[in-house]
Formats: structure tokens, C-alpha cells, sequence
């Protein structure tokens, strides 16, 4: 059974950095597509990264240069480091797999709740 | 960057049928993709590659996409399909970008 468990989610002051982690059962993070998604409180869905198989990363405009994926393939976990976090940062974030490397989201963890503010 | 456009809200009666859309140039040619976001909870995905369901979806769910609308049709509606409703496509185009939809707040009245 997969199962994806985010953690590392808390309150940071804005310029502050914080690191997620999602902890995969039943499958394994390196060889397949993983995403980042966050959701604003009371908005819509944001697609924030992907990291590909191969190891290749793409990011959303908003958060280029500031956030990084990565995985841990020794303990089955994908990351994702958020620096210079602003207030428009603050959302639930969701680590999600991609369906059989392709691009739609086929299971999803329960989020974990980033705040920022001072 | 590629958009996708949804209607913020839809209402319908129990039984009948739910039409939720999503508008996007050209997202014929796109594969879109579907979830259902309840308070609270991760969103499920109900409809893939336009109109493939996963196991567990019930048949109700059903999706089409042509020219710049795709459709997520839910018949027979019940009380528990009251959720929010996403689209979403992978913009590849540029660089390697996922896109969702504004959502749609289903109201079974």
C-alpha cells in the first residue's frame, strides 16, 4: 500500500528557512516522478515542483530559486528546502506521486502546514 | 504560463446531473486530469487522461475534453459528492510545469 507522511511543516519568521521531508512506504521515491503542492489557507491548489526519476527538477515562477526538491533514495524520502520564505509561502503543502510517470497526481499525503509570519 | 479557467461554484439537486468545466487554449490537445478535495482531506483523483477513472471512482464521475473546454460530469449526484473540484494539465511547452485550475465549490442543494 503507498503511503506518503509529510512532516517539518511549523512557524518560520519571514527570510527564514524550513525543510519538508515526505516519508514513502510501498514504493519506491527514486523511480518515480514526485511533486510538491501547496494550497494556500482557503485557496485553490498550487503545483510548486516536480523531481523526475532521472533526477531532473523543474519549479513554479513563484518559489524559483528559493525552494529545492530532493530525495534521500537510502531513506525512501523526498525534500523539499524552502529558503528566503515570505508570507504568500504560508500554505498546507502536499507531496504527491505521479501515476506510472506521467503527469497527473495519483496519491497524495495529508499535508503539512507551513507558517510564516513574524 | 498556461491557464485553466473554472467556474468558482456550481449547485445541483440531488439526482441529477453536475456539469463542472474547465477552459484552457487548445486543452484539446492537453490530457487533463480531475480531484475531488473534501474539508480538510488531501484531494483524490477521479478522473485521468481526460476521462479514465481510477479504481474505486465510482462510474457516476465521467470526463470529456475538446477544444478549449473540458467537462467533469457527475451523475446521479449525491449529498457526499459535495467538495471542491480541480482540473489539471502539465504544461511542458517552456519548462516542466504543473497547472491546476481555480476549483469549483460543488453544492448539493
Amino acid at each position: 500500500e503507498v503511503q506518503l507522511v509529510e512532516s517539518g511543516g511549523g512557524l518560520v519568521q519571514p527570510g527564514g528557512s524550513l525543510r519538508l521531508s515526505c516519508a514513502a512506504s510501498g514504493f519506491t521515491v527514486s523511480s518515480n516522478y514526485m511533486s510538491w503542492v501547496r494550497q494556500a489557507p482557503g485557496k485553490g491548489l498550487e503545483w510548486v515542483s516536480v523531481i523526475y526519476s532521472g533526477g531532473s527538477t523543474y519549479y513554479a515562477d513563484s518559489v524559483k530559486g528559493r525552494f529545492t526538491i530532493s530525495r534521500d533514495n537510502s531513506k525512501n524520502t523526498l525534500y523539499l528546502q524552502m529558503n528566503s520564505l515570505r508570507a504568500e509561502d504560508t500554505a498546507v503543502y502536499y507531496c504527491a506521486t505521479h501515476g506510472d510517470h506521467t503527469y497527473y497526481f495519483d496519491y497524495w499525503g495529508q499535508g503539512t502546514l507551513v507558517t510564516v509570519s513574524s | 504560463s498556461y491557464v485553466l479557467t473554472q467556474p468558482p461554484s456550481v449547485s445541483v439537486a440531488p439526482g441529477k446531473t453536475a456539469r463542472i468545466t474547465c477552459g484552457g487554449n487548445n486543452i484539446g490537445s492537453k490530457s487533463v486530469h480531475w480531484y475531488q478535495q473534501k474539508p480538510g482531506q488531501a484531494p483524490v483523483l477521479v478522473i485521468y487522461y481526460d476521462s479514465d477513472r481510477p479504481s474505486g471512482i465510482p462510474e457516476r464521475f465521467s470526463g470529456s475534453n475538446s477544444g478549449n473546454t473540458a467537462t467533469l460530469t457527475i451523475s446521479r449526484v449525491e449529498a457526499g459528492d459535495e467538495a471542491d473540484y480541480y482540473c489539471q494539465v502539465w504544461d511542458s511547452s517552456s519548462d516542466h510545469q504543473g497547472v491546476f485550475g481555480g476549483g469549483t465549490k460543488l453544492t448539493v442543494l
